[in-house]
């Protein structure tokens, strides 16, 4: 497995910024996406990394170290609207095929 | 363009039936993935599929499931003597490439309940 390890929930203020971690294993990772998930809804694509660095778009940037086996997902300027679940998946290996972790409940409140 | 189509949305049986789940790709493409969901569980990979060929089935439990991407129509995940376990909401994806080529695309789900 990739052991994607991600905090089960958070909360914030709306008009603040959060910062939602994932740590996976590095043993032949190749990339790391971040997608949004509300309550009954698709799984919407945020953001795949594969070099280090920040990627930032919009309101919500992505972050990668693969030394470290640890990306962020940060989020700016919240709204209500942003309360979901956050989910970090990793790929490995020779298949590509994202394994996904528990995903971050994230509820923003006025 | 329309996006990827799961139907039915809720499915309810009762144990010892069959389920089948349908799946229509985004127009274009011809790669498919079947995720499940269990509830406070993050989506588990179940199987990969495209057109005609199942490329990657190592999620899948080896019995009672078989799933099917035919040359026309949609992907079928069957499930066959259900038993309350098998209760979650299962995702299907599709993707215009080869996993690692780009996002994959998903469906709003399958949401199966067994009495």
């Amino acid at each position: 497995g990739q052991n994607i390890d991600q905090p089960t929930e958070m909360t914030a203020t709306e008009g603040a910024i959060v910062q939602i971690n994932c740590t996976y294993q590095t043993s032949g990772f190749n990339g790391l996406f971040w997608y949004q998930q509300h309550a009954g809804e698709a799984p919407t694509f945020l953001s795949y990394n594969v070099l280090d660095g920040l990627e930032e778009k919009g309101r919500f940037s992505s972050f990668l170290s693969r030394s470290k086996g640890y990306s962020y997902l940060l989020l700016k300027e919240l709204q209500m609207k942003d309360s979901a679940s956050y989910l970090c998946a990793s790929t490995s290996g020779g298949s590509y095929i994202p394994t996904f972790g528990r995903g971050t409940s994230l509820i923003v409140h006025p | 363009n329309a996006g990827v189509m799961q139907n039915p949305r809720h499915l309810v049986r009762r144990r010892g039936q069959e389920a089948r789940l349908r799946c229509s790709p985004m127009k274009g493409h011809s790669h498919v993935y079947w995720y499940r969901q269990l509830p406070e569980e993050g989506l588990k990979f179940m199987v990969y599929l495209q057109k005609e060929n199942i490329i990657d089935e190592s999620g899948m439990p080896k019995e009672r499931f078989s799933a099917e991407f035919p040359k026309e129509g949609p992907s079928i995940l069957r499930i066959q003597q259900v038993v309350r376990g098998d209760s979650a909401a299962y995702f299907c994806a599709s993707s215009p490439g080869a996993p690692g080529t780009g996002e994959l695309f998903f469906g709003e789900g399958s949401r199966l309940t067994v009495l």
